[in-house]
């Protein structure tokens, strides 16, 4: 069975410019989450959305937004890059269900540079 | 907000040893899980714990969640345990996952 898959694997932008990165959560998951991992650090909290909806938000910029497709598949976009969004973004996927539980299964990521 | 501490922050162990790495978080939580980011990035499930114990192969975890600590056993240890070790919570069905700032393995041949 696939994984979550997320793409593009790397992503070189200038700061101004606009971003769309993408994920597909494992088959059957209905949760998506987006997380922004700086180097060195731990995963930050960006969204998450369930069944089309956003469940949770992060302490982001309102340049940081995401919507979820009829398909549970994903999109996080990021306009008016700056330095500082230099990082790997990854997508965290989960089944949740009946009894909220919520274990998150995650992509790869995909890296971004903003020069 | 609710803080997650790891200890050590590194750690570096000889093939075959043990090593024991702690989470500490400062308020109840209803998730818990651990990770290991590889040298690539990529976040690998270890376990998904919020309370009692789970083995898996050489690694195993316990969970005290009325002393909110957390403990993952690594058991006769590889030079591929190598890496990033995550412990992330999540509090009153938030959805968000917190990340501690992780424990950085190196195991020597």
């Amino acid at each position: 069975d696939a994984g979550v898959t997320q793409s593009p694997t790397h992503l070189i932008k200038t700061r101004g410019q606009h971003v769309t990165l993408r994920c597909s959560p494992i088959s059957g998951h209905k949760s998506v989450s987006w997380y922004q991992q700086v180097l060195g650090q731990g995963p930050q909290f960006i969204f998450q959305y369930y069944e089309k909806e956003e469940r949770g938000r992060g302490n982001f910029p309102d340049r940081f937004s995401a919507r979820q497709f009829p398909n549970y598949s994903s999109e996080l976009n990021v306009n008016a890059l700056l330095l500082g969004d230099s990082a790997l973004y990854l997508c965290a996927s989960s089944f949740l269900g009946v009894y909220r539980r919520n274990e998150q299964f995650f992509g790869p990521g995909t890296r971004l540079t903003v020069l | 907000g609710i803080q997650v501490e790891q200890s050590p922050p590194d750690l570096i162990l000889q093939e075959g040893a043990n090593s024991t790495l702690r989470c500490n978080f400062s308020d109840s939580v209803n998730n818990l899980q651990w990770f290991h980011q590889n040298p690539w990035g990529q976040l690998i499930n270890l376990f998904y714990i919020p309370s009692g114990t789970k083995q898996n192969g050489r690694l195993s975890a316990t969970t005290v969640a009325t002393e909110r600590y957390s403990l993952l056993y690594i058991s006769s240890s590889q030079t591929t345990d190598s890496g990033v070790y995550f412990c992330a919570v999540e509090k009153d069905s938030s959805y968000k996952l917190i990340f501690g700032s992780g424990t950085r393995l190196l195991v020597r041949p």
